[in-house]
């Protein structure tokens, strides 16, 4: 079934510096997620966008934390600067639609996990 | 806000048996969400199992069987019997259908250990 691809897969970073975590949806969608979940815990909302705009965001989702998908490439999620509580694994999704009655369906990657020491 | 809240794992069964998994929503928007079980298998990433968009309706894949239940606010996830290639983590999951809100709500997710 289609993909979404997540690089890295792993990174360990100096609490401070800056990482981008990337995301490579599927061809044709148009609404992209980001998600954190902390080891043990639950999955938890960072972030949607669509059409190169923000769409809602969590009180997770931190003015360290920025987005975007310059020219169609990849959905990049960055923070500037980490923080030790930034460690986590995030996922990117992305969708075909949405809103009433859609089904939309969120396609997932296998996760990004970020360690700040 | 949104809560999705699902059996706690982990949930133990052996091989052939059958298995409910407890799924109940709460939702603040008027209009009744999409609802949905996502399943991770070990060493991948999420993906859909099944998805039901109208209340009262059932879905069912890979012999898995929820039933959208309006009245009790009840997504259970059930399996006649299951395999040893089940055990995973799934999640339940709601999408708001109105107000202009359609943040994905997931639960905590339920490891489901299958013994041969």
């Amino acid at each position: 079934g289609p993909k979404v691809l997540q690089i890295p897969s792993h990174q360990i970073i100096d609490m401070g510096q800056m990482v981008t975590l990337n995301c490579d949806p599927v061809s044709n969608h148009l609404y992209f997620y980001w998600y954190k979940q902390i080891l043990g815990q639950q999955m938890e909302f960072l972030v949607n966008f669509y059409n190169g705009k923000v769409m809602e965001k969590s009180k997770l989702f931190k003015d360290q934390f920025s987005v975007e998908r310059p020219d169609g490439s990849y959905f990049t999620l960055k923070i500037q600067p980490t923080a030790l509580e930034d460690s986590a694994v995030y996922f990117c999704a992305s969708s075909f639609d949405q809103g009433a009655n859609s089904g939309n369906t969120l396609y997932f990657g296998e996760g990004s996990r970020l360690i700040v020491v | 806000g949104d809560s999705v809240t699902q059996t706690e794992g982990p949930v133990t069964v052996s091989e052939s048996e059958s298995l409910i998994i407890n799924c109940t929503y709460s939702a603040t928007s008027i209009a009744y969400p999409n609802l949905f079980w996502y399943v991770r298998y070990p060493g991948e990433g999420l993906q859909l199992l099944l998805k039901v968009i109208t209340a009262g309706q059932k879905g069912s894949s890979r012999g898995f069987e929820a039933t959208y239940n309006k009245e009790t606010t009840s997504f259970h996830l059930q399996k006649a019997s299951v395999q040893e290639s089940d055990s995973a983590v799934y999640y339940c999951a709601l999408v708001p259908t109105s107000g202009g809100n359609y943040k994905p709500t997931f639960g905590k997710g339920t490891s489901l250990v299958v013994h041969p």
